[in-house]
């Protein structure tokens, strides 16, 4: 079956300018995840989702960054006035309820 | 929060060497400790996992080990291949629908 789908693949936009990355988990995982991972740096966690609810936003660098999941499916990421320290590959995970994550391939955005 | 250290950051060996990674958590309650590979261009993928009621688990040619006493577990990978090359992260979490938190990495390269 399908895996997790992450779109755009490539984004790249201007400072100042606001960006959305969207994430199709696997159909059934009632968990979704949203990591960052910088060039050369490990996974750093920004916000889980349970379902629709999001437990734990203790990741999410700043108020510019903020994330929906509707439907307990799609999720949307998105970062206002982006600026180039947000450049970094932006990694979606689900789980249908154990621990094992199923990565999707990422979201590249670059910050000119 | 749970902090996870990983070390060492690189890790170079040859080809039929053993490889061990190493990684040391804060959070108590945490118990659940999977092991990710993440090769030069792909996503994240689950190799070994363990968790918190076990001390040792091997599949072939990997094994991992947990010291909850002294928090700390490690990836050991025997017979090393050119195949292994890739970035390992160690995690860490408190179970079932809690954030996975994940160590900063371990770049491994086996040279012929």
């Amino acid at each position: 079956g399908a895996g997790v789908s992450q779109s755009p693949s490539n984004k790249v936009t201007e400072k100042g300018k606001d960006v959305e990355l969207r994430c199709d988990p696997i159909s059934g995982h009632t968990a979704l995840y949203w990591y960052r991972q910088s060039l050369g740096q490990g996974l750093e966690f920004l916000i889980y989702f349970q379902g629709n609810s999001a437990p734990d936003k203790s990741g999410l660098p700043s108020d510019r960054f903020s994330a929906e999941r509707t439907g307990g499916s799609v999720s949307t990421l998105t970062i206002q006035r982006t600026q180039q320290e947000d450049s970094a590959v932006y990694l979606c995970a689900s789980t249908p309820g154990h621990e094992k994550l199923f990565f999707g391939s990422g979201t590249q955005l670059s910050v000119l | 929060g749970e902090n996870v250290e990983q070390h060492p950051s690189t890790l170079s060996v040859q080809e039929g060497d053993s490889a061990v990674i190493k990684c040391t958590y804060s959070d108590s309650a945490s118990n659940y400790f999977p092991w990710y590979k993440q090769e030069l261009g792909k996503r994240p993928q689950l190799i070994i996992d363990i968790r918190s009621n076990v001390g040792e688990k091997k599949d072939q040619r990997i094994a991992v080990t947990l010291n909850k006493t002294a928090k700390h577990f490690s990836l050991h990978i025997t017979e090393t291949q050119p195949e292994d090359s890739a970035v390992y992260f160690c995690a860490a979490s408190t179970g079932t629908a809690s954030k996975l938190t994940f160590g900063t990495g371990t770049r491994l390269q086996v040279t012929l």
